[in-house]
């Protein structure tokens, strides 16, 4: 069975550039959250997604955006990257209703 | 706003003993998961330990253990017997069971283990 995926694990993007980051969640799984891990620093929560819909939202700008398909499986997209948007990016799925979340290895998103 | 607080930084332990890692919260709900996930080089969170608010029990895990005081909002994880393999970030975490929201995490302590 395999875990949660995320593609692709590093990107480097220029300044004002659009990105779309990817996540496949574990088996079973119909809740997939992303969330923005800076250097050095704790994950911050970006949004979540469930039955397609965005269910809950962070503190995050419009440039943040997602959607999730009918296979559960969902992307992140950011536009107009700034510099400060360089951070690892990491998805994380669940079952609605269950306690705990599996986290993807990442998406290391380099703005120059 | 639910808030997490790791206050440790950084800490270090030598192969074999035991360390404790330090985690405060502040909520207004009576009922919520605290969860200790950690972070190797390789970057992906695992799951170490969950705990049900509900559970007056401290969960325990193998070498894993945590100290849960309801009333102090207090969440420390206890790591016995260190193994090289233990050293990592490790993070704190709360979701609330009443809204099934998602997580905050806390800005995490980087753990070191001595040969």
């Amino acid at each position: 069975d395999a875990g949660v995926t995320q593609s692709p694990t590093h990107l480097i993007k220029t300044r004002g550039q659009q990105v779309t980051l990817r996540c496949s969640p574990k088996s079973g799984h119909d809740t997939v959250s992303w969330y923005q891990q800076a250097l050095g620093q704790g994950p911050q929560f970006i949004f979540q997604y469930y039955e397609e819909e965005e269910r809950q939202r962070g503190n995050f700008p419009d440039r943040f955006s997602g959607h999730q398909f009918p296979n559960y499986s969902s992307e992140l997209n950011v536009n107009a990257l700034l510099l400060g948007d360089s951070a690892l990016y990491l998805c994380a799925s669940r079952r609605t209703g269950v306690a705990e979340a599996f986290f993807g290895q990442g998406t290391r998103l380099t703005v120059v | 706003a639910q808030t997490v607080t790791q206050s440790q930084p950084e800490m270090s332990v030598q192969e074999a003993e035991t360390v404790t890692l330090s985690c405060t919260y502040d909520t207004s709900e009576s009922d919520y998961y605290l969860f200790w996930y950690k972070q190797p080089p390789s970057r992906q969170m695992i799951l170490v330990i969950r705990q049900e608010a509900y559970k007056q029990q401290n969960a325990t895990e193998n070498r894993f253990s945590v100290n849960f005081q309801k009333a102090a909002k207090s969440f420390s994880l206890k790591i016995s017997d260190s193994q090289l393999g233990d050293a990592a970030m490790y993070f704190c975490a709360y979701r609330s069971a009443i809204h099934d929201n998602d997580m905050r995490f806390g800005a995490g302590t980087r753990l070191t283990v001595k040969p």
